[in-house]
C-alpha cells in the first residue's frame, strides 16, 4: 500500500510561471517531509523540507506547504526555470520507528518550456 | 551537506553472477545507511537500512540471502547481488543519514544490467 503519493506523473508549466507539485500521505505518524529534484541516472539531491509542526518553510524560488488535517504537502517554485526540468519525489520520514527511514512518492516529472 | 559516492556506477553481468556494489561517505561518518532500488518511471523503493557494526533491516519481500549488505565501517557500506537475474536490473541507489543533518544524502546511483 502507497503511504505517499503523488498522483501528477507529469506536468508542464510555462517558462517564469509557477509550479505547484503535489504530494499526498496516509501515515499521520510521518513527522518530517522533503523534497527531492533528480535527473536521470543519478541519485536525488535534497531541495527543501518541513517539520510536521510547521505548515510552511520557504527557500528562494522554493515554498513548502503542509497541511497535516488533509495529509497533504505541495511544492511551489516560482518563477519556474528550464533548468527546473526534472523529477521530483516527495519523502516522508517516520522516525518513530527509530530507523528514520523514508518513504518515497512516485514522483512527478516537471517539464519548464521555455 | 554530506558527500556519497557509489562504484561501479554501471555494471553489465551475465545472470547468474554476483556483483558487489560500493557505497562511501567521503566526509562523514555514516551510522546509518540506507540502499534503494528505482524501476524505470518508479519509485525509489528502499531495500534495507544498514547500521554499522550490526546486521542490516530488509523491507518486506526483499531476500536478505539475495541482497547481502554488510557496513563493515562508518565510511563504507556495500551490496552484493547474488546470483543476479535480468529481474533484478534497476538503478541501485545508497543514502547516508547522520545525526547532524535532518535529512539523507544520495550516492549518484549504480545501474545494474544483468543479460
Amino acid at each position: 500500500d502507497q503511504q505517499v503519493k503523488q498522483n501528477s506523473p507529469s506536468l508542464s508549466v510555462q517558462e517564469g510561471r509557477i509550479s505547484i507539485l503535489n504530494c499526498d500521505y496516509t501515515n499521520s505518524m510521518f513527522d518530517y517531509f522533503l523534497w527531492y529534484k533528480k535527473y536521470p541516472a543519478e541519485g536525488p539531491t535534497f531541495l527543501i523540507s518541513i517539520s510536521s509542526i510547521k505548515d510552511k518553510n520557504e527557500d528562494g524560488r522554493f515554498t513548502v506547504f503542509l497541511n497535516k488535517s488533509a495529509k497533504h504537502l505541495s511544492l511551489h517554485i516560482v518563477p519556474s526555470q528550464p533548468g527546473d526540468s526534472a523529477v521530483y519525489f516527495c519523502a516522508a520520514r517516520d522516525s518513530y520507528s527509530g530507523t528514520y527511514k523514508y518513504i518515497f512518492g512516485t514522483g512527478t516529472r516537471l517539464k519548464v518550456l521555455a | 551537506g554530506a558527500v556519497v559516492s557509489q562504484h561501479p556506477s554501471r555494471v553489465i553481468c551475465k545472470s547468474g553472477t554476483s556483483v558487489k556494489i560500493e557505497c562511501r561517505s567521503l566526509d562523514f561518518q555514516a551510522t546509518t545507511m540506507f540502499w534503494y532500488r528505482q524501476f524505470p518511471k518508479k519509485s525509489l523503493m528502499l531495500m534495507a537500512t544498514s547500521n554499522e557494526g550490526s546486521k542490516a533491516t530488509y523491507e518486506q519481500g526483499v531476500e536478505k540471502d539475495k541482497f547481502l549488505i554488510n557496513h563493515a565501517s562508518l565510511t563504507l557500506s556495500t551490496l552484493t547481488v547474488t546470483s543476479a537475474h535480468p529481474e533484478d536490473s534497476s538503478f541501485y541507489i545508497c543514502s547516508l543519514w547522520t545525526l547532524d543533518y535532518n535529512e539523507q544524502f544520495f550516492g549518484p546511483g549504480t545501474r545494474l544490467t544483468v543479460l
